[in-house]
């Protein structure tokens, strides 16, 4: 399979705790961005990567959300101390750096109870 | 910033019908997408409108840009249950940036076979 995968599909974990999802790009794709979405809404921008550099960052990305991609290749995206307000569908997608249109991956349901 | 309003937010047709979304903005957009979401599934992208006008057509879908830019529509004939699912409108943020997606709240399409 080549499109885009992500780590793991589903996260439960308690109020308080730290996680951490990783996200595998198509492999050409040098653009990698990380959204959110919740239940009726459509995908929220959180933040965008062009190769290794971390070019973007929403708002919505408050301090305890942390992204990174090392190598220009894989990357993770941590939250600590997690809220129940974190509960919601992580999606990796990417693309290439002169294309348009962005390739999501199956997305990580986190749930914080 | 930038908002992609959609209507309708929900939509359930006899197998057979037709459906279609709108999507509007009050900015003129640089180009707009479409994807669909299947239940439990992740946005897979669909098409890209650039040009002013532009009507493209893949089988029974019919995706359509405005002349000023700012409204799309997205029309399906005869619809089938595969076509159940949710349908985003996207567009990338003003300032020519062409990564940074703001979808749309989406139209959730169910179909009664």
């Amino acid at each position: 399979d080549t499109g885009v995968s992500q780590n793991p599909r589903h996260k439960i974990t308690k109020r308080g705790q730290n996680v951490t999802f990783r996200c595998d790009p198509i492999s050409e794709h040098n653009r990698l961005y990380w959204y959110r979405q919740t239940l009726g809404q459509g995908p929220e921008f959180l933040t965008y990567f062009q190769n290794e550099a971390q070019l973007e960052k929403s708002r919505l990305l408050s301090d305890r959300f942390s992204a990174e991609r090392p190598k220009g290749s894989f990357s993770t995206l941590e939250i600590q101390r997690t809220e129940q307000g974190d509960s919601a569908m992580y999606l990796c997608a990417s693309s290439l750096e002169w294309a348009t249109e962005a390739f999501f991956g199956q997305g990580t349901r986190l749930t914080v109870v | 910033g930038q908002q992609v309003m959609q209507i309708p937010q929900y939509q359930h047709v006899q197998e057979g019908e037709d459906f279609t979304t709108y999507c509007n903005s009050s900015t003129t957009l640089s180009n707009i997408q479409w994807y669909k979401q299947r239940p439990g599934g992740h946005p897979v992208f669909l098409i890209q409108l650039v040009k002013s006008g532009e009507v493209k057509k893949q089988k029974r879908l019919t995706f359509q840009f405005g002349e000023a830019k700012k409204n799309s529509s997205l029309h399906i004939t005869a619809t089938q249950t595969t076509d159940v699912g949710t349908y985003f409108c996207a567009s990338p943020n003003s300032g020519g940036s062409n990564y940074k997606l703001t979808f749309g709240k989406g139209t959730l399409l169910t179909v009664n076979p």
